[in-house]
This record gives C-alpha cells, sequence and structure tokens, in this order.
C-alpha cells in the first residue's frame, strides 16, 4: 500500500523567505502526486499535482512542485511567502490508472508565516 | 455558489446518541468520498461511492454506515456515538476517472461529549 511521508510537521519562515516542504512516498511505480492546502477552518484545496510529463508543476499562489522520481520525492516551494500562505499543507498520493483508488495523505505540514 | 457543502458544521453530542452529517455536490461528479481528520489533522479515507455503489470501505466500524440517495448526495449516519468519534468529517467530490481533482467540503466538527 502506497503511504506518504511528510518530514516536517512545523515549518516557521518569515515573510518574503522562500519556503520548502519536503514529501516523499513510497513507491517506486507510477504514481499521481498532490498538494493541499488547508487553511484554518476550512476545507482542503488542490495547490498542484503531477500526472504526468513535466517534472517541474506549477500550481496556485506562486507554489510550484518538483517530481523526482528517484528520489521519490514531490516537494512544495515558494519562493517568497506571505502571511495568508499560514495553512496546513498536505502531500498526498493515488495509484494509476484505477479510478476506485483513494488519495493516501501525509500527516501534514503545518507552515507559519512570521511578519 | 458552494461545489461541496455540508450540513451541520458543528456537531456537539452525548455518548451513546446517533447522529447524521449531510453533503452534496453541484460540480456534476459522479465519485463521491467521506474522509476523517483526527485531531492531529491526520486524513484517512472512509468510504467512497460512484454513481450511489460503495466502492471503497476501508476499515470503519460498521456503527458508520454511508448513503447515497442519488450522485449529487452522500450522508453519514454514525450510531451509538463515542468519544473517539470526535473529529472533522469531510465530503469530497470528484469525477472517477484516476488524477481526477477532489473537491472538499468545508467538514463538519463532531464533538462528543
Amino acid at each position: 500500500a502506497q503511504s506518504v511521508t511528510q518530514l516536517d510537521s512545523q515549518v516557521p519562515v518569515f515573510e518574503e523567505a522562500p519556503v520548502e516542504l519536503r514529501c516523499n512516498y513510497s513507491s517506486s511505480v507510477s504514481v499521481y502526486l498532490f498538494w493541499y492546502v488547508q487553511y484554518p477552518n476550512q476545507g482542503l484545496q488542490l495547490l498542484l499535482k503531477y500526472l504526468s510529463g513535466s517534472t517541474l508543476v506549477k500550481g496556485i499562489n506562486g507554489f510550484e512542485a518538483e517530481f523526482n522520481k528517484s528520489q521519490t520525492s514531490f516537494h512544495l516551494r515558494k519562493p517568497s511567502v506571505h502571511i495568508s500562505d499560514t495553512a496546513e499543507y498536505f502531500c498526498a498520493v493515488s495509484d494509476p490508472p484505477s479510478g476506485n483508488t483513494p488519495l493516501v495523505f501525509g500527516k501534514g505540514t503545518r507552515l507559519s508565516v512570521i511578519a | 455558489d458552494t461545489a461541496v457543502s455540508q450540513t451541520p458544521k458543528y456537531l456537539v453530542t452525548q455518548m451513546g446518541n446517533d447522529k447524521s452529517i449531510k453533503c452534496e455536490q453541484n460540480l456534476g461528479h459522479d465519485t463521491m468520498y467521506w474522509y476523517k481528520q483526527d485531531s492531529k489533522k491526520f486524513l484517512k479515507i472512509m468510504f467512497s461511492y460512484n454513481n450511489k455503489e460503495l466502492i471503497i470501505n476501508e476499515t470503519v466500524p460498521n456503527r458508520f454506515s454511508p448513503k447515497s440517495p442519488d450522485k449529487a448526495h452522500l450522508n453519514l449516519h454514525i450510531n451509538s456515538l463515542e468519544l473517539g468519534d470526535s473529529a472533522v468529517y469531510f465530503c469530497a467530490s470528484s469525477q472517477r476517472r484516476s488524477g481526477e481533482t477532489q473537491y472538499f467540503g468545508p467538514g463538519t466538527r463532531l464533538l462528543v461529549l
């Protein structure tokens, strides 16, 4: 079964600084990879996803992630964070091509942006 | 317009009670899900329905019973609530095709006293 490891449970960072949130997944076979963001007291919202093609994926709000098959990683980056980026970030994986496979989430990384 | 809505948003109840959470999506999706998020923010799939048919049923106590009257609705009924059921329950929907984005509702915060 797939599993996802988010190595950092909390990441504090100063406003306008760059940030990287790390994600590693368990399987070396083809996978679909996702990053979701959860703002306080809200549901999850998709930031970006990797299905195939270019390994550098751009998402909303200036975020991007790079798929690295050899390292089974899908780290999320932003060059300059804002206070409004303070939220919980979840990495998730699913197995293609079955549409039945649910998302398997990591335990989340709490990003705190400090003014 | 809200894409995925859940009611109620908050639910406080006593142990042993039975309660239901409702979910509706207006995105025209054919697949709906229930996730549970515990106090440590860990999200885990509970159930998934495709066109009113149960397709995923993870290891969940049989006190939890999902019901899908049509493909736009997926309700969750919980019998004999226990303290450990306290969590945030999220409904989501997507098209069944692999890799499709799941859209999440705002969550129902359940507190069992």
